[in-house]
């Protein structure tokens, strides 16, 4: 079955202490991205990234960091999470084709509380 | 920067239609979604529209007009289900990459 996986779907930590979020798709995508999602704020995009050793920064960056050293894989990497940081995470992926109808495919989410 | 529009929330009746609207302005326009969204969980794709017009998918249509910075997502039929989020998402190309800029979601409960 095509799909994008997140892991952990829930998370409760304390400031301070660094966690990662992965995110794997199994359909050949080159295009990966993470949002979060905040009540009134709507989907935000925090990285991007359009193929393997290559990731750029969205509109939310700051606080947060990004590999993607294999194809079907980018994880999201807090190193310091903070109070403010607590937010639904979701992880994308399509084909990458911007020209032409190219959906993105969304995981499951990962609800993050930091305390 | 991309400015996106559309109402935060709309109540509509089992069995009627209704229209969801959302505005832009965006440099580098390079098509526009809609996804549907329940509570808690993923966003799904619904439509997308690139050049003006109405694109028909079953109970959902999309329209968009580009010269005006408007589409709209109508649905027939309502049914329970479709008691959702409703997010308005525009593509550019500015970055050359497949980046998305989404509205804040227009939420619609269908009541009986």
């Amino acid at each position: 079955e095509a799909q994008v996986t997140q892991n952990p779907r829930y998370l409760i930590t304390v400031t301070g202490k660094k966690l990662t979020v992965t995110c794997s798709q199994n359909m050949n995508h080159e295009y990966m991205s993470w949002y979060r999602q905040d009540p009134g704020l709507g989907l935000r995009q925090i990285y991007y990234s359009m193929n393997v050793e290559v990731t750029d920064k969205g509109d939310v960056p700051e606080g947060y960091k990004v590999s993607r050293k294999e194809k079907r894989n980018f994880p999201l990497i807090l190193e310091s999470p903070s109070p403010n940081q607590t937010s639904l995470y979701f992880c994308a992926s399509s084909g990458g084709l911007a020209g032409v109808w190219d959906e993105q495919f969304f995981g499951p989410g990962t609800r993050l509380t930091v305390l | 920067g991309q400015n996106i529009d559309q109402p935060t929330e709309m109540t509509a009746t089992e069995g009627a239609i209704v229209q969801i609207n959302c505005t832009y302005q965006t440099s580098g326009f390079n098509g526009l979604f809609w996804y549907q969204q329940h509570a808690g969980e993923a966003p799904t794709f619904l439509s997308y529209n690139v050049l003006d017009g109405l694109e028909e998918k079953g109970r959902f249509s999309s329209f968009l007009s580009r010269s005006k910075g408007y589409s709209y997502l109508l649905l027939k039929e309502l049914q329970m289900k479709d008691s959702a989020s409703y997010l308005c998402a525009v593509r550019t190309d500015q970055t050359g990459a497949n980046n998305l800029f989404f509205g804040t979601g227009t939420r619609l409960t269908v009541i009986p």
